[in-house]
């Protein structure tokens, strides 16, 4: 079975900054798909960027950006202009190809956005 | 409607209670999953159904037994559950059942067994 894995249990970052959470996997396949998802404190888990893995191009949506190094096997989320809405529990997660391992997930990393 | 709901929000039960959980979309998706969540913890999967036809079950116990009436509907039944079964009990759905496919989360049931 693949892992993930997110270094960083915790992080906190000041309203308006940057911060960067966190998360490598180990996969013998070539091709994958790398996800983030965020699940605020008594809320529902969204999606919130996610990436294939024979894409060069790093994904972005909005404040949301990730760092993909294929070759590392790292997988970094970039938040910028940070909200207190971003607080949450963040998971990254891979899923591979064929389907047959659906969104394995890393333990997860709680992020705090201080005012 | 992008929402998945999921019914009861909490539910306590005795180890020889049976009961069931429920999850319902209308977003017209065609795979369903069942996650357990243990606090501070990540979702572990359960269930998958695809096309009403359960295709994935990972290794789980049979007092947990899912059901998928139809496309727009999800059942866990639970029966002679455990103390360490307590958790919250997620359901997602996403188009189908196929790889980069967006999943969206209900809001879970927190079960508790006593």
């Amino acid at each position: 079975a693949q892992t993930v894995t997110q270094s960083q249990p915790e992080m906190s970052v000041q309203e308006a900054e940057t911060v960067t959470l966190s998360c490598t996997y180990d996969t013998s396949e070539s091709d994958y798909y790398l996800f983030w998802y965020k699940q605020p404190p008594s809320r529902q888990m969204i999606l919130v960027i996610r990436q294939e893995a024979y894409k060069q191009q790093n994904a972005t949506e909005n404040r949301f950006s990730v760092n993909f190094q294929k070759a590392a096997k790292s997988f970094s989320l970039k938040i910028s202009d940070s909200q207190l809405g971003d607080a949450a529990m963040y998971f990254c997660a891979y899923e591979n190809q064929g389907g047959s391992e659906k969104l394995v997930f890393g333990k997860g990393t709680k992020l705090t956005v201080n005012p | 409607d992008t929402e998945v709901t999921q019914t009861p929000k909490h539910l306590v039960m005795g180890m020889t209670n049976k009961k069931s959980l429920k999850c319902e979309q209308h977003m017209g998706h065609r795979a369903m999953y069942w996650y357990k969540q243990k606090a501070k913890k990540p979702p572990e999967l359960m269930f998958v159904y695809s096309y009403e036809k359960l295709s994935i079950n990972e290794s789980v116990p049979s007092r947990f037994s899912p059901e998928c009436p139809n496309s727009s509907l999800l059942n866990l039944h639970l029966h002679a559950l455990q103390p360490e079964d307590s958790a919250l009990y997620l359901c997602a759905s996403s188009q189908d059942y196929r790889p980069y496919n967006e999943q969206f989360f209900g809001p879970g049931t927190r079960l508790t067994v006593l």
